[in-house]
């Protein structure tokens, strides 16, 4: 799976939207871009996961550069409870495949401030 | 619709004492896994399996055995826990390889 490069930390009002970065300049053509995150104690939570066109769902919003080497998780209207970290993974996504395991960088510390 | 559980929240081991990790999901997912998440190491497989049956290695199997007796439950366990061993442990499930995996509320383990 391709590496991935975050920010260690961000900052965001809350009400405000809160846009993390993720670099993947290596991903190949049939790897997704997943983001999970982890609040405080509690176990990963998947959010959203994208190939090359932009998402939404209920959570959040994934852009997708043009040439797929970065993307950005949106969320909307941040609010106190979307303080954790939050990872973003590139891995392939096929009912073919064999590597089983989720790789988890250090991943990005939002922090929503009142 | 629970998703994925996991018995008990927390548990404190004296050291070669033995107990075992209980992981449901009512998601009828084929794939289930064990990670384990130690401060600083992110989260590493330990032992997966791909069906009803079947179990194999991850990445850190060493000192854990598994057991998939029924699709829908997970079993990892801990014949002679060591201070090692003291992690967050988080069972997953997707329902095909590579899919989405969800996670579990984890369980705490302290060895001492």
């Amino acid at each position: 799976d391709a590496k991935t490069t975050q920010p260690t930390s961000m900052d965001c009002a809350e009400g405000r939207a809160a846009n993390l970065p993720c670099n993947h300049s290596t991903i190949s053509g049939n790897e997704y871009v997943y983001w999970y995150r982890q609040i405080h104690s509690q176990g990963p939570q998947y959010i959203i996961h994208g190939l090359k066109n932009n998402e939404t769902n209920e959570m959040a919003s994934l852009i997708i550069t043009e040439d797929r080497k970065s993307s950005t998780l949106i969320l909307p209207h941040a609010t106190l409870r979307d303080t954790a970290v939050y990872y973003c993974i590139v891995r392939v996504s096929n009912s073919g495949g064999s590597n089983y395991k989720l790789t988890f960088g250090k991943g990005t510390l939002l922090t929503v401030n009142p | 619709n629970a998703g994925v559980t996991q018995t008990p929240k927390f548990r404190v081991l004296k050291t070669g004492q033995s107990m075992t990790l209980l992981c449901a999901q009512d998601m009828n997912h084929e794939y289930m896994y064990w990670y384990r998440q130690d401060p600083g190491m992110g989260l590493r497989l330990i032992h997966y399996s791909v069906g009803e049956g079947t179990t194999a290695k991850g990445e850190v199997p060493d000192g854990y055995n598994v057991s998939r007796l029924k699709k829908q439950n997970f079993l990892l366990g801990l014949e002679s826990a060591a201070p090692s061993q003291t992690s967050v442990y988080f069972c997953a499930s997707s329902y095909l390889a590579q899919e989405t995996q969800y996670f579990g509320p984890g369980t705490r383990l302290l060895v001492l």
